[in-house]
């Protein structure tokens, strides 16, 4: 069955880099669009990242522009969140999530990861 | 951008029941449209995607429709495992973007 499971989150003072990664198993990783969908206490859910298959093809959110990069590696079915510069406002849970037939919806999600910025 | 609207931001509802939860775009999304259920401490599960193709294994209790810029989701005799907020996203152009999320509660 397919299954998405992040790692990576923490406690990170601000300024400073945090990496996620995302395991996928039970589905053709290579043949599917990524996504990253974070949710920040007492809010709703935020699009954060796109990556399609080949990882040529690449959407953020303004907010992450210039400090978060969306990658990944499909010869270990991984996607990865590399994130600089992080703000308080980036505190959140983050979810990676399977793209939907190319459609840009989301059909499978991971439990997420919890990232805090604080000092 | 593309800003989603969506009301109620509550509604107390009964076992039973049918909930209706409206999300509106800022502009012409035609059919580019989903509904996710959202429970504390899980992961979002998407219930209705290009405004009314159900997901498999979602009871067939929810609906969708609507197209440009008016949609609706629709809960029919609303059961126990219901009760979660709801939130739509619209899939027309990045970025993509959510509604502000529905909370069904129980009366």
């Amino acid at each position: 069955q397919v299954k998405l499971v992040e790692s990576g989150g923490g406690v990170v003072q601000p300024g400073k880099s945090l990496r996620l990664s995302c395991a996928a198993s039970g589905f053709m990783f290579r043949i599917y669009g990524m996504h990253w969908v974070r949710q920040a206490p007492g809010k709703g859910l935020e699009w954060v990242a796109t990556v399609w298959s080949d990882g040529t093809n690449i959407h953020y959110v303004d907010s992450v522009k210039g400090r978060f990069t969306v990658s990944r590696d499909n010869s270990e079915n991984t996607l990865y969140l590399q994130m600089n510069s992080l703000r308080a406002e980036d505190t959140a849970v983050y979810y990676c999530a399977r793209d939907l037939d190319g459609g840009h919806y989301f059909d499978y999600w991971g439990r997420g990861a919890l990232v805090t910025v604080s000092s | 951008d593309i800003q989603m609207t969506q009301s109620p931001s509550s509604v107390s509802a009964s076992v039973g029941d049918r909930v209706t939860i409206t999300c509106r775009a800022s502009q012409d999304i035609t059919t580019w449209l989903a509904w996710y259920q959202h429970k504390p401490g899980k992961a979002p599960k998407v219930l209705i995607y290009a405004t009314s193709s159900l997901q498999t294994g979602v009871p067939s209790r929810f609906s969708g429709s609507g197209s440009g810029t008016h949609f609706t989701l629709t809960i029919n005799n609303l059961q126990p495992e219901d009760f979660a907020i709801y939130y739509c996203q619209q899939a027309n152009s990045f970025p993509l973007t959510f509604g502000g999320g529905t909370k069904v509660e129980m009366k």
